[in-house]
């Protein structure tokens, strides 16, 4: 089954406490993306990866990093959390084509993250 | 930068009529992608129905269907028969068009607009 996986879907941590949030997907995708959800705001870029080794910012990376290490996986790295990252995380992922033609965008299930 | 408006934080419908969600975008870009997901309770984000906008014929998904006014930015959403299963936070959404240039399949979200279904 084609599908996003995300890792773990909830998770309680403490300020200052380095975390990752594990995404993978089986399609053989290039393109992955984070997203945040927050109440009143939508979802938001957080970091995106046009493939292995290439990655670049979206719209609120502050306090975020990624690695692009395996097509497959695009883990997002809080090296020291804060509240304000309290939020419900996204992956998606889509494949890239040479036309630009449209593909759709698969979205993981989402990670429920608490900073207390 | 592209932005996406959804003017109503919360609508309500009574179970077997229709219902609108209104959605407008601000973009300079010719060629690009308009959506509607769903997200229920369990948070899965569903695609819901899919508009290009080169294509002036409104999409249609059995019970879903589109106004898109591409003059006016405007891309509302058409629920007819509603069940209870369309209860849910729904999103609009912008995407460009890879055709436009550029390397990055973001989608632009609005704030959501929560539908409740009345039995």
């Amino acid at each position: 089954e084609a599908q996003v996986t995300q890792n773990p879907r909830y998770l309680i941590t403490v300020t200052g406490k380095k975390l990752t949030v594990t995404c993978s997907q089986n399609m053989n995708h290039e393109y992955m993306s984070w997203y945040r959800q927050d109440p009143g705001l939508g979802l938001r870029q957080i970091y995106y990866s046009m493939n292995v080794e290439v990655t670049d910012k979206g719209d609120v990376p502050e306090g975020y990093k990624v690695s692009r290490k395996e097509k497959r996986n695009f883990p997002l790295i809080l090296e020291s959390p804060s509240p304000n990252q309290t939020s419900l995380y996204f992956c998606a992922s889509t494949r890239d084509s040479p036309s630009k033609r449209y593909n759709e965008q698969f979205f993981g299930p989402g990670t429920r993250l608490t900073v207390l | 930068a592209q932005t996406v408006t959804q003017s109503q934080p919360e609508m309500s419908v009574q179970e077997a009529e229709t219902v609108t969600l209104s959605c407008t975008y601000d973009t300079s870009e010719s060629d690009y992608y308009l959506f509607w997901y769903k997200q229920p309770p369990s948070r899965q984000m569903i695609l819901v129905i899919r508009q290009e906008a080169y294509k002036q014929q409104n999409a249609t998904e059995n019970r879903f269907s589109v106004n898109f006014q591409k003059a006016a930015k405007s891309f509302s959403l058409k629920i007819s028969d509603s069940q209870l299963g369309d209860a849910a936070m729904y999103f609009c959404a912008y995407r460009r068009s890879g055709r436009s240039g550029g390397s990055n399949y973001k989608l632009t979200f609005g704030k959501g607009t929560l539908l409740t279904v009345n039995p």
